[in-house]
């Protein structure tokens, strides 16, 4: 499975867009980019999933450029609720290759 | 809808001790994964089960590690016997099918080894 680079950390202030990037430049064309989120001492949040056009839905909406080598996952209108590690992983899916590979994620801050 | 549910939610025990983490997958899920975080190596999957057949094992650190899955409602961890560097929180997820379907996981065990 493709290699996810993500910033370490970012701010974002309250009710304004959290956009958070990531960049998967040796993806593969059957490779999927998935985001989760972890807030503290909670299990990981699925959030959204894409291949290769953009995706919206009630939480979050994901970019996908054309080349497919970077994403952007974007939170319309972060609340406080919104700080946690946000982690972007690729992954086949296809046949019995379940596995997702956690990377260190991006810890967003969202600040009143 | 009831999510993965783990049990028990936080476990301190002594070292030597054999320890037992428990998971209920989302009713109708076939694929299940047992993941450890830990400060020093993050998330990382310890094995995962497809119609309740492991597939994948490859993460599991020893043999003091084993996991079973007796039906599609049920999966257990075990750790015998138990060392401090056990000591992590241990995540189950479950997803349905090998396709793209992300997976739902619960909120852990904290496992705590003195």
């Amino acid at each position: 499975d493709a290699k996810t680079t993500q910033p370490t950390s970012m701010d974002c202030a309250e009710g304004r867009a959290a956009n958070l990037p990531c960049n998967h430049s040796t993806i593969s064309g059957n490779e999927y980019v998935y985001w989760y989120r972890q807030i503290h001492s909670q299990g990981p949040q699925y959030i959204i999933h894409g291949l290769k056009n953009n995706e919206t839905n009630e939480m979050a909406s994901l970019i996908i450029t054309e080349d497919r080598k970077s994403s952007t996952l974007i939170l319309p209108h972060a609340t406080l609720r919104d700080t946690a590690v946000y982690y972007c992983i690729v992954r086949v899916a296809t046949g019995n290759t379940g596995k997702l590979i956690f990377g260190q994620g991006t810890t967003l801050q969202v600040k009143p | 809808d009831a999510g993965v549910i783990q049990s028990p939610r936080h476990e301190v025990t002594e070292m030597g001790q054999e320890v037992t983490l428990r998971c209920k997958p989302i009713s109708g899920h076939n694929s299940l994964f047992w993941y450890r975080q830990t400060m020093m190596r993050g998330l990382e999957l310890l094995i995962y089960f497809n119609n309740n057949v492991p597939i994948d094992d490859s993460g599991m650190p020893e043999d003091r590690f084993s996991a079973k899955m007796p039906n599609a409602s049920f999966s257990t961890l075990k750790i015998q016997p138990s060392e401090p560097r056990d000591s992590a929180v241990y995540f189950c997820a479950s997803t349905v099918g090998a396709g793209n379907q992300p997976q739902h996981f619960g909120d852990g065990t904290r496992l705590s080894i003195l």
